[in-house]
């Protein structure tokens, strides 16, 4: 089976930079992704990591260590409509299963 | 272009009544997945299909709930005999064919079940 774990909850300041943690334990690994879901809307598209090292996306970056089975994702400036769940998500085996953390809720204040 | 559609948007039925959820994936889209994602929760993996195949159905919950894919195109989840811990957002997403670079998933807005 398949283990993803992330924290449930995170604060951070406006302007700052934070950096949300995942682990994993699966078969097969094929990629990892992260994904911003605001609340009441559908999960979109951030990034994607197969190799391991970091991936930078404008104020968005994400790691990979495949050794370790551990993936972060790094926002810069934090603004404020950054506060929603950011979900770790991990694709494996022959068939491409893509499966879901229970996401990080993340809240920017002032 | 189009992006994932589902249909209806919100329903509300009675405990022991069956429902049918719909998924129209982005054209040209060989994957499909389906979630369930209850309040406050993470997605949880129910199905996925490669074309009109389901090569792993391992997250349905129990045998109330199948769902098929016909032309490679539309897919329809079936609740049947519903239950109120059947109350859910019911998200469907839909991806290229294996082997392309990024092979993200792109979702449509979901269908809220609510089962009295």
């Amino acid at each position: 089976g398949q283990n993803i774990d992330q924290p449930t909850e995170m604060t951070a300041t406006e302007g700052a930079i934070v950096q949300i943690n995942c682990t994993y334990q699966t078969s097969g690994f094929n990629g990892l992704f992260w994904y911003q879901q605001h609340a009441g809307e559908a999960p979109t598209f951030l990034s994607y990591n197969v190799l391991d090292g970091l991936e930078e996306k404008g104020r968005f970056s994400s790691f990979l260590s495949r050794s370790k089975g551990y993936s972060y994702l790094l926002l810069k400036e934090l603004q404020m409509k950054d506060s929603a769940s950011y979900l770790c998500a991990v694709r494996s085996g022959g068939y491409q299963k893509v499966t879901f953390g229970t996401g990080t809720k993340l809240q920017v204040i002032p | 272009g189009a992006g994932v559609s589902q249909s209806p948007s919100n329903k509300v039925t009675e405990k022991g009544k069956d429902v049918e959820l719909r998924c129209d994936p982005i054209s040209g889209h060989t994957a499909l997945y389906w979630y369930r994602q209850s309040l406050g929760q993470g997605l949880e993996f129910l199905i996925y299909f490669q074309g009109n195949s389901a090569p792993d159905k391992s997250g349905l919950p129990s045998d109330r709930f199948s769902a098929e894919r016909t032309g490679g195109s539309v897919s329809t989840l079936t609740i049947q005999r519903t239950q109120q811990e059947d109350s859910a957002v019911y998200l469907c997403a839909s991806s290229l064919a294996p082997g392309t670079t990024y092979n993200e998933q792109f979702f449509g807005p979901g269908t809220r079940l609510t089962v009295l």
